[in-house]
């Protein structure tokens, strides 16, 4: 069964600081990576997402991920964070096959950004 | 503009009391998914539908009904709620051929509460 660890419950950054959210996943196969973003009152949002070739995606608002297969992660990152970039994140993991699309969510890291 | 949309945002009700959450999607998507928001639980699916008059359960679907007549909606159903089932619902949908193409959209989500 897939599963996914976001170790981070709550992590709080400085405006302009650099960011990092760790993300390990469990699958039998290549997984189906993904990001997604929830400010308050809102939906999810997708931040990037991968599927296979190159191990750094970029996605959406300037973040930017790495696929380590060797290490089962999927971490996001943020060279410069802005204080919009508070919300809460959550990493997810799907089948690379057709079927039931279940998305595997981890617990989620909120971000707290401070002047 | 493509986008799934959740009726209603917000409910308050009693045990016992039938209610219908409803989830229409604009983008002719084969794949739907309700997934239900727990505090330090990440999201865990519902029921999901992979094409009109095909559903199946998913993690949790204890309490939970659903239906897939038409293509666009997938509604949710809990026929005598109970104030476990008091949660953030978010509905979502995907082509439906496999997650390489599109990632899931989802909705705005809707907040129950059960008294």
């Amino acid at each position: 069964a897939q599963s996914v660890t976001q170790p981070d419950i709550h992590i709080t950054v400085s405006e302009g600081a650099s960011l990092e959210l760790r993300c390990n996943y469990s699958y039998g196969a290549t997984p189906y990576l993904f990001w997604y973003v929830q400010s308050p009152g809102q939906g999810l949002q997708l931040l990037l997402k991968y599927f296979s070739g190159d191990t750094l995606v970029q996605g959406i608002k300037g973040f930017e991920a790495e696929f380590k297969r060797s290490q089962s992660s999927f971490n996001l990152r943020k060279p410069s964070v802005h204080w919009s970039d508070a919300a809460e994140y959550f990493c997810a993991v799907g089948p690379s096959n057709f079927g039931n699309e279940k998305l595997t969510f981890g617990t989620g890291t909120r971000l707290t950004i401070i002047p | 503009e493509a986008q799934v949309t959740q009726n209603p945002r917000y409910l308050i009700t009693v045990t016992g009391k039938k209610l219908t959450v409803t989830c229409s999607q604009n983008m002719n998507h084969e794949y739907m998914s309700w997934y239900r928001q727990d505090p330090g639980l990440g999201l865990r699916q519902i029921y999901y539908s992979m094409n009109v008059e095909v559903t199946d359960k998913g993690d949790v679907p204890e309490g939970y009904k659903v239906s897939r007549k038409e293509k666009r909606n997938f509604p949710l159903i809990l026929e005598s709620p109970s104030p476990n089932q008091t949660s953030l619902y978010f509905c979502a949908s995907s082509p439906g051929t496999g997650l390489s193409n599109q990632p899931q959209h989802f909705g705005d989500g809707t907040r129950l509460s059960i008294l």
